[in-house]
């Protein structure tokens, strides 16, 4: 079957460094994708990975490893505002998108 | 621009009775779909359609029907509602390239209560 792993939810404090990890098995592979979540509203894209390696965006950074089918979401200098839940979906063989749960991050001042 | 609308934002809707959840998108993307999330749970998707015309059944489509009669609208629609089918319902589209870097948008979502 098709599975996607990431921790149920991470404290953090604001101005630290926390890492979500996403772990995925998947029939086929094209790609994932982290997307943020914050309370009653709808997912908002934060980033694509297809190729290992990190991606950079302003704060936020990911990074992939298809060979161990592992990813993660980086985010510095938090700020209150990015407490939220992070989704994890990977793209399978028939470019269909797999949902992981979704780690909640709660930031404490 | 509105990207993606869905209407109503929430409804309480006795079991046995019908109904459609509208979704309207001004992006003219090609790919819409339907998504279901529940506490706990990964989105789930319950219907597709990869352009006008044509629609596909994702991983829980039981008790869900949709139509594609056009680019911008994708309306689901419930038959006859059970209470396993409270959720928040979210409309999503993209380009529709048929790659893997298709970035998904998503509307405001639909909470639906079945009693």
């Amino acid at each position: 079957g098709q599975n996607i792993d990431q921790p149920t939810e991470m404290t953090a404090t604001e101005g630290a460094i926390v890492q979500i990890n996403c772990t995925y098995q998947t029939s086929g592979f094209n790609g994932l994708f982290w997307y943020q979540q914050h309370a009653g509203e709808a997912p908002t894209f934060l980033s694509y990975n297809v190729l290992d390696g990190l991606e950079e965006k302003g704060r936020f950074s990911s990074f992939l490893s298809r060979s161990k089918g592992y990813s993660y979401l980086l985010l510095k200098e938090l700020q209150m505002k990015d407490s939220a839940s992070y989704l994890c979906a990977v793209t399978d063989s028939n470019y269909q998108l797999i949902w992981g749960a979704g780690t909640k991050l709660i930031i404490k001042p | 621009t509105a990207g993606i609308t869905q209407a109503p934002t929430s409804q309480i809707l006795a079991a046995g009775r019908s109904m459609t959840l509208r979704c309207t998108q001004d992006m003219r993307h090609n790919a819409m779909y339907w998504y279901r999330q529940d506490l706990g749970l990964g989105l789930r998707l319950i219907h597709y359609s990869n352009t006008a015309g044509t629609t596909g059944k994702g991983e829980v489509p039981d008790g869900y029907s949709v139509s594609r009669a056009n680019t911008d609208d994708f309306p689901l629609t419930l038959a006859s509602a059970v209470p396993s089918q409270t959720s928040v319902y979210f409309c999503a589209s993209s380009e529709g390239r048929g790659q893997g870097a298709d970035e998904q948008f998503f509307g405001p979502g639909t909470r639906l209560t079945v009693l």
